[in-house]
């Protein structure tokens, strides 16, 4: 069964860097999957954060792009988000989740998270 | 980048009934979206995926259609377990992923 769990502190003071782990159990990470993180402002909708692939290569939200590193490490299995210079608009629900990837009839793949951890909360605060 | 513009952004429906949420692309997209259910206080789950792909385990009065620019997710009959917030969003290859602002879904 697939599994990611996030885990990271919950208060971050402004301006410092904001780190969270995503643990996954089920499938390796250096397999054909990507990862992604989401984040959810609190009684807000979803944004994307950005996706690291099989490979190690990554794709991040423009918005984000100056502030944010996702990494992994394949012996733990595991994946990190760390983002800079962190403001209270960096206050969220942060969503780790594995990326499936469809093949249409013609053209490039498609992406989609199918497998999501139960996140973890994020509240920046001096 | 493209932005998703879901319609409406909430509304009031009874169990039984038929309901329709709206997405659309500000361009075209073809095939490139997916649907995701989200209730209180838990992460979100996928429903549809290619914009008209059941996701395996999801019940079959969920159904995606369209494609290019508009796109909507139809609840054949609405069941108590079904009022949520829901959220469609665009992933295709290196561009800007962007999910929609949600259409929450109560009870009349």
């Amino acid at each position: 069964q697939v599994q990611l769990q996030e885990s990271g502190p919950g208060l971050v003071k402004p301006s410092e860097t904001l780190s969270l782990t995503c643990a996954v159990s089920g499938y390796s990470i250096s397999s054909g999957f990507y990862c992604g993180w989401i984040r959810q402002s609190p009684g807000k909708g979803l944004e994307w954060i950005g996706n690291i692939d099989h490979n190690g290569n990554t794709h991040y939200n423009p918005s984000l792009m100056s502030r944010v590193t996702i990494s992994r490490d394949t012996s733990k299995n595991h994946l990190s988000l760390r983002l800079s210079s962190v403001t209270a608009a960096d206050t969220a629900m942060y969503y780790c989740a594995r990326v499936g990837i469809w093949m249409p009839p013609s053209g490039d793949e498609g992406f989609v998270f199918d497998v999501w951890g139960q996140g973890t909360m994020v509240t920046v605060s001096s | 980048d493209i932005q998703m513009t879901q319609s409406p952004s909430s509304l009031s429906a009874s169990v039984g009934d038929r309901v329709t949420i709206t997405c659309r692309a500000s361009q075209s997209i073809g095939t490139y979206l997916n649907w995701y259910q989200q209730k209180s206080g838990k992460a979100p789950n996928v429903l549809i995926y290619a914009a008209s792909s059941l996701q395996s385990g999801v019940p079959s009065r969920f159904k995606g259609s369209g494609s290019g620019t508009d796109f909507t997710l139809t609840i054949t009959s609405l069941q108590p377990e079904d009022f949520a917030t829901y959220y469609c969003q665009y992933s295709h290859s290196s561009a800007t992923w962007a999910f929609g602002q949600g259409t929450k879904v109560e009870i009349k």
